[in-house]
């Protein structure tokens, strides 16, 4: 069975910091690993995602992440957040077995402040 | 024109009552899902639907009947509607490759259930 975990349910941070959101899997099979976003009100966006290949991610705005197939780690960095990054973000897994069936951890609330 | 389009988008209702959410997508995606995310935003997957076929089916209690009359439409009915049923309830699509996956699902914007 396959399972993610996101450490932290919340993570306050000023406009133009630095961020990581972290993201823990366990599967006994290979995986597929993604992000996906949550504006408020809004269903999900794709994010990014790690299917092969060169295990650092990234997306159209700033955001990258790192497969660790040592850690069983997906974590989510930003080098510079903006107000409009806040949002809920949840990490997920998929494995071989196709339909892209995605399980989901319980999310992480990014909040910017000015 | 939106992509999954999920209604209604608000459903206020009483224990014991049966009501339905629809939901369509026009991106001409085979596979279809449904998402419930409860009060503290965690997302289980329900069922899904591969070109009108059941595909996935999890651990849902049989007063959830979904129907798929053809591939760019999957609802959801609830029966006898009870307290914990209250929920954000999200539609997905998906173009699934032939194999392994690609993890693009498209959601709607989700259709907020409140039993009273």
């Amino acid at each position: 069975a396959q399972s993610v975990t996101q450490l932290d349910s919340q993570v306050p941070v000023f406009e133009e910091a630095p961020v990581e959101l972290r993201c823990n899997y366990s599967s006994s099979v290979s995986v597929y690993l993604f992000w996906y976003v949550q504006y408020p009100n809004q269903g999900l966006q794709l994010l990014l995602k790690y299917l092969s290949g060169s295990t650092l991610v990234e997306s159209i705005n700033g955001f990258e992440a790192e497969f660790n197939k040592s850690q069983t780690s997906f974590h989510l960095r930003k080098p510079s957040v903006h107000i409009s990054d806040t949002a809920e973000y949840f990490c997920a897994v998929s494995g071989p077995g196709g339909y892209n069936k995605l399980i989901f951890g319980a999310g992480t609330r990014l909040a910017v402040h000015p | 024109d939106t992509a999954v389009s999920q209604t209604p988008k608000y459903l206020v209702t009483q224990m014991g009552n049966d009501k339905s959410i629809k939901c369509e997508q026009n991106l001409g995606h085979d596979t279809m899902y449904w998402y419930k995310q409860d009060s503290k935003k965690f997302l289980k997957i329900m069922f899904s639907y591969n070109n009108k076929e059941l595909i996935i089916n999890e651990t849902v209690p049989n007063r959830f009947s979904p129907k798929s009359p053809d591939k760019a439409h999957l609802n959801l009915h609830i029966n006898s509607l009870e307290l914990g049923d209250s929920a954000v309830y999200f539609c997905a699509s998906s173009q699934v490759p032939r194999a392994g996956a690609d993890g693009e699902l498209f959601f709607g914007e989700g259709s907020r259930l409140t039993v009273l």
